[in-house]
């Protein structure tokens, strides 16, 4: 079957960094994406990646390994706004996309 | 402004009664996507539409029905045959060229007392 992992729930403090993981076992592999979700909100695109690295993008990044089906979101200096869910999406090689169950991630001040 | 609507943001429902949930893009969009989501697990595909007068089964398409008679509009009925109506219901679209990124609407709650 396909299946996304994600932690249910972080918490971090504000100004400081986050990693949030995401690990996948699809059949294939066209994309990862990260979506940003507040509390009632619609997800908001933050990143994609396709091929193996780091993808930087002002306060957050994103990496991808593809032989390890891993990947994880960065959040460099925290604001309370960034508290929201973090949703990590694979695309299959029917260009489906698999979606993860959202990390939660709670900012502290 | 180009976006997505969906109306309502809320909505109640006696069980057994069909209802209609709402979405309109003013993006030029070709293809649109319904998806379910409920706590502690990801979106689900309903449906999804890349033109007008067709669309395609998602994972998920038992108990609903969706029409596409206009590019800017793909309603989705949640039929009395859905057994667990009550969720969270995100309308997206994309170009056909770039299926890959997705505009989201705010969503519909859908609450089936």
């Amino acid at each position: 079957g396909q299946n996304i992992d994600q932690p249910t729930e972080m918490t971090a403090t504000e100004g400081a960094i986050v990693q949030i993981n995401c690990t996948y076992q699809t059949s294939g592999f066209n994309g990862l994406f990260w979506y940003q979700q507040h509390a009632g909100e619609a997800p908001t695109f933050l990143s994609y990646n396709v091929l193996d690295g780091l993808e930087e993008k002002g306060r957050f990044s994103s990496f991808l390994s593809r032989s390890k089906g891993y990947s994880y979101l960065l959040l460099k200096e925290l604001q309370m706004k960034d508290s929201a869910s973090y949703l990590c999406a694979v695309k299959d090689s029917n260009y489906q996309l698999i979606w993860g169950a959202g990390t939660k991630l709670i900012i502290k001040p | 402004d180009g976006g997505i609507t969906q109306s309502p943001k809320y909505l109640f429902r006696k069980e057994g009664q069909n209802v209609t949930l709402s979405c309109e893009q003013n993006l030029n969009h070709d293809a649109m996507y319904w998806y379910r989501q409920d706590p502690g697990q990801g979106l689900r595909l309903i449906y999804y539409s890349q033109i007008v007068n067709d669309f395609q089964k998602g994972d998920i398409a038992e108990g609903y029905s969706v029409s596409r008679e206009k590019k800017e509009s793909f309603p989705l009925t949640v039929t009395s045959a859905q057994k667990n109506p009550t969720a969270f219901y995100l309308c997206a679209s994309s170009t056909l060229a770039d299926t890959d990124t997705q505009y989201f609407g705010p969503g519909t709650r859908l609450t089936v007392l």
